[in-house]
């Protein structure tokens, strides 16, 4: 299932550096939503896009975190600089206004955060 | 603020017994109710939605709005289901927003 593509799909990197999550989803969606999942908080969105505009971003816990959707085909997630806590796993996840209410996700990265 | 609680993080059951795992949520309008499922080594995928009123893989939920619960039930549980389960909610209308709640795993022994 080759919906949603994402890269890197292991990521380890060391406190302070710069970490950029990438996803490339199939076209025909007009929504592209990217969620972290963690033990302790479950799976949270981060924020959303529509037609490559961002939406609600109310879910991007600080200001190190970023997130682009420079066409419908491509979106990045940066995080710099990155701290331990925020090592989990990140989902990128498509949807469609027009197709049904349902969520597509992709296989995750798992970024840790040394 | 919408809200979705799954109280049991863990959840076990021998093969053959019935299986229900719970969820409640908060929200003061009609919201719409889902339930995602993630195997092992595989991505979270959509296993029904309230307003289907479907059956799928023998699971079946039914929205109780005077409860504000949305539990997933199956008669008789298969070595297949462990998995991890969420409940999620969107408010509906044009917001395609999910807030999920944090998971039950489920443990189907033989």
């Amino acid at each position: 299932d080759a919906g949603v593509i994402q890269s890197p799909r292991h990521e380890v990197t060391e406190m302070g550096q710069e970490v950029t999550l990438r996803c490339k989803p199939i076209s025909g969606h007009d929504y592209l939503f990217w969620y972290r999942q963690t033990m302790m908080r479950g799976l949270e969105l981060l924020i959303y896009f529509n037609n490559n505009v961002p939406i609600d971003d109310s879910g991007m816990p600080e200001d190190r975190f970023s997130a682009k959707m420079p066409n419908a085909s491509f979106s990045t997630l940066k995080i710099q600089p990155s701290e331990p806590r925020d090592s989990a796993v990140y989902f990128c996840a498509i949807g469609s206004g027009t197709k049904g209410d349902e969520q597509f996700f992709g296989p995750g990265t798992r970024l840790t955060v040394l | 603020a919408q809200r979705v609680t799954q109280p049991e993080k863990l959840l076990s059951v021998f093969k053959g017994a019935p299986v229900e795992l719970k969820c409640n949520y908060s929200y003061s309008g009609s919201p719409e109710l889902f339930w995602y499922v993630q195997y092992s080594r595989q991505r979270l995928q959509l296993l029904l939605r309230h307003i289907s009123r479907e059956s799928i893989k023998g699971f079946t939920a039914d929205l109780n709005k005077g409860e504000t619960s949305f539990h997933l039930k199956k008669p008789f549980a298969q070595e297949e289901d462990s998995a991890m389960y969420y409940c999620a909610l969107r408010s509906g209308g044009s917001n395609y927003k999910l807030t999920f709640g944090k998971g039950t795993l489920l443990t189907v022994n033989p």
